[in-house]
């Protein structure tokens, strides 16, 4: 069984501060994506990351993919309440038509204004 | 709307009795997941469906559960004579073949409570 572990599992910041959440496997995955969830509705996709050593920017958030496929990290840089939200990672086996996801158990963001 | 649809958003049942959740997946997406989630928890998996096909019920328990998608109409969750423990928010998602591109569209969720 591949496992994604997220950490830090919650995190309470002030509006301008940056932070970085992480997902960490000792599995590889052949990509691997970052989504958002708000209270009441399903998760939202953010990006997909595929090659190890990725970066890729999204206004205000980065993402990068670890060199080996097996880690990737989500940087807020400058937080506002409309971050606020739980961020799951989830990865596509390698090896497999990458259908399935193996989702993390997620880190609760709240930013305070 | 092409989003994935789901119904009803809310659904309240006595213990014992049926629950059915329906999705419609995003139109041209031929991959259906169902996935579990309770409160500030992530996302666990029950049930990937092809039409007509169940291509991995791994995570989906063996009694009382069980989840269609047939050729025509909508994906179909089935829990028979809930418990309290069922209670949780259901969501559905739709992918074409390479989910690991494309990323999953997910629904809103039926949230289920049994009383």
């Amino acid at each position: 069984t591949q496992l994604l572990e997220q950490s830090p599992q919650f995190l309470s910041i002030q509006e301008g501060e940056n932070l970085t959440v992480y997902c960490n496997s000792s599995s590889v995955f052949s990509s691997l994506q970052w989504y958002r969830q708000e209270p009441g509705e399903g998760p939202v996709l953010l990006v997909t990351v595929v090659t190890g050593g990725e970066v890729k920017k999204l206004k205000r958030l980065t993402f990068q993919f670890g060199d080996a496929r097996k880690d990737s990290s989500l940087h807020i840089t400058a937080a506002q309440p409309g971050d606020t939200g739980l961020y799951l990672c989830a990865g596509a086996a390698r090896g497999t038509s990458g259908s399935r996801l193996t989702f993390g158990e997620g880190t609760q963001l709240t930013v305070n204004p | 709307n092409a989003g994935v649809m789901q119904n009803p958003r809310h659904l309240v049942r006595r213990r014992g009795q049926e629950a059915r959740l329906r999705c419609s997946p995003v139109k041209g997406h031929s991959h259906v997941y169902w996935y579990r989630q309770l409160p500030e928890e992530g996302l666990k998996f029950m049930v990937y469906l092809q039409k007509e096909n169940i291509i991995d019920e791994s995570g989906m328990p063996k009694e009382r559960f069980s989840a269609e998608f047939p050729k025509e109409g909508p994906s179909i969750l089935r829990i028979q004579q809930v418990v309290r423990g069922d209670s949780a928010a259901y969501f559905c998602a739709s992918s074409p073949p390479s989910a690991g591109t494309y990323g999953y569209t997910f629904g809103s969720g039926t949230r289920l409570t049994v009383v």
